[in-house]
């Protein structure tokens, strides 16, 4: 079993719509979680980073962390074709200096 | 402040050949990790470098290796490479604190013939 796992996509949502994006995760020794998005030809860039389970909200963007469930999610509100993109789940532990684990990321396509 | 870069950023070698990556980290960073992303394994991570130091290193052969100099940039090396090194070469840097973000470059998209 990978350490996390997500699920690829493609994921294909029309213009405006709420988008769901869930990883799940194997090590409780994770405690930090970030979204990041990357665009094709593109690196990865920083979405959302949070630390302790419950909500954080950034604009449209809202990330959710349950680690009694090693659940963790990214809703996109009025999603639009601009967040066309690939959506990679990371997370680090919480001791010592050990790399990003990433998930293998999710395609999003938005339709306008 | 001017981003992460990486050079070059397309490359074409064939099998058995060497090849040299560049990544110049954001002003002030001393830290730089390398990434190797493909569509079956996603993001990988390679070795991570702080202070001319390799301190962190994932489950890569030793053909895979990397420096970092004294004023941060760092360069991986891949020698003898393989069809399978086919890959999107991040790098990454960050201030160096075990939970500081990381800001990645465009990556080098390297292709083995």
């Amino acid at each position: 079993q990978k350490e996390v796992e997500q699920d690829p996509g493609p994921l294909s949502v029309p213009e405006g719509a709420i988008v769901s994006l869930n990883c799940t995760y194997s090590n409780s020794a994770f405690q930090y979680f970030m979204w990041y998005r990357q665009y094709s030809r593109k690196g990865p860039e920083l979405l959302m980073y949070t630390y302790s389970s419950g909500n954080k909200e950034d604009g449209r963007f809202t990330a959710q962390v349950d680690k009694s469930s090693k659940y963790i999610s990214l809703f996109i509100r009025d999603s639009q074709p601009s967040d066309s993109a690939t959506y990679l789940c990371a997370m680090i532990r919480n001791s010592g200096n050990t790399p990003l684990v990433f998930g293998k990321g999710t395609r999003l396509s938005v339709i306008a | 402040k001017a981003g992460v870069t990486q050079t070059p950023r397309y490359l074409i070698k064939t099998r058995g050949q060497q090849v040299t990556l560049s990544c110049s980290p954001i002003s002030g960073h001393r830290s730089v990790s390398w990434y190797q992303q493909t569509p079956g394994q996603g993001l990988q991570f390679l070795f991570e470098y702080f202070s001319e130091t390799q301190r962190n290193k994932g489950n890569f052969p030793g053909r895979f290796s990397g420096r970092q100099f004294s004023n941060s940039r760092s360069e991986m090396n891949v020698s003898t490479l393989e069809l399978g090194d086919s890959a999107l070469y991040l790098c990454a840097s960050s201030a160096g604190g075990a939970t500081d973000t990381q800001y990645f470059g465009p990556g080098t998209r390297l292709t083995v013939l």
